[in-house]
């Protein structure tokens, strides 16, 4: 099965700040990959699909680039309420694994 | 706007069985198009896909977990099911009922969650 890994465990920026998060594939899943974000006590949320794809109402400010086995989330200038654990997701072949996340913090 | 809640007994005393339940309301679970998972989260393991249910009743499910594993749905309730048999304490989790959908643009994603349940495995 294929193992995502997300670096750095924890992120700490200031707000207005640009944050790159970093999700790596141990063998290649193409463009099949997903960014979630998820807040304490909530389920996550859709960022991005199809490695770059913005889902439905998520800000300019996240971008997704990468394919294969490398993969980065960037927030461009971080708000108040990015502050989140960020977990990425393949689906090249199941089974479907997620990354460890990344917490972003102050 | 399609919503997902879990429910069911939030202990499950060690080997028996833990059943959850996902009703989805807001659309029909007929259409064919979606694929209708359980994640659970815990603190070691993180993320962990159990497993989906789709067109009227195929399934998949992660290869750890399969020996132990029943997802089954009720499409004239709009609800679909978990079974996981034999429990132990590692089972013990923050379950999620979701909807896997495609963009329409060949990317696939969890485009909308239950809110979570807690389940402890304990005596």
């Amino acid at each position: 099965e294929i193992v995502m890994t997300q670096s750095p465990a924890t992120l700490s920026v200031s707000p207005g700040e640009r944050a790159t998060l970093s999700c790596r594939a141990s063998q290649s899943v193409s463009s099949n990959l997903v960014w979630y974000q998820q807040k304490p006590g909530q389920a996550p949320r859709l960022l991005i699909s199809g490695a770059s794809t913005r889902a439905t109402g998520i800000p300019a400010r996240f971008s997704g680039t990468g394919s294969a086995t490398e993969f980065t989330l960037t927030i461009s200038s971080l708000q108040s309420e990015d502050f989140a654990v960020y977990y990425c997701q393949q689906y090249n072949a199941w089974p479907y694994n997620f990354g460890q996340g990344t917490k972003v913090e102050i | 706007q399609v919503q997902l809640q879990e429910s069911g007994p939030g202990l499950v005393e060690p080997s028996q069985t833990l059943s959850l339940t996902c009703t989805v309301s807001g659309g029909s679970m007929s259409s064919g198009r979606y694929f209708w998972s359980w994640i659970r989260q815990t603190a070691g393991k993180g993320l962990e896909w159990i497993g989906r249910i789709y067109d009227r009743g195929s399934t998949n499910y992660d290869p750890s977990l399969e020996s132990r594993v029943t997802i089954s749905m009720d499409m004239s309730r709009n609800q679909f099911s978990l079974n996981l048999i034999s429990v132990t304490a590692a089972d013990t989790a923050v379950y999620y009922c979701a909807r896997w959908s495609s963009s329409g643009s060949g990317n696939f994603h969890f485009d909308y969650w239950g809110p979570g349940t807690l389940v402890t495995v304990s005596s």
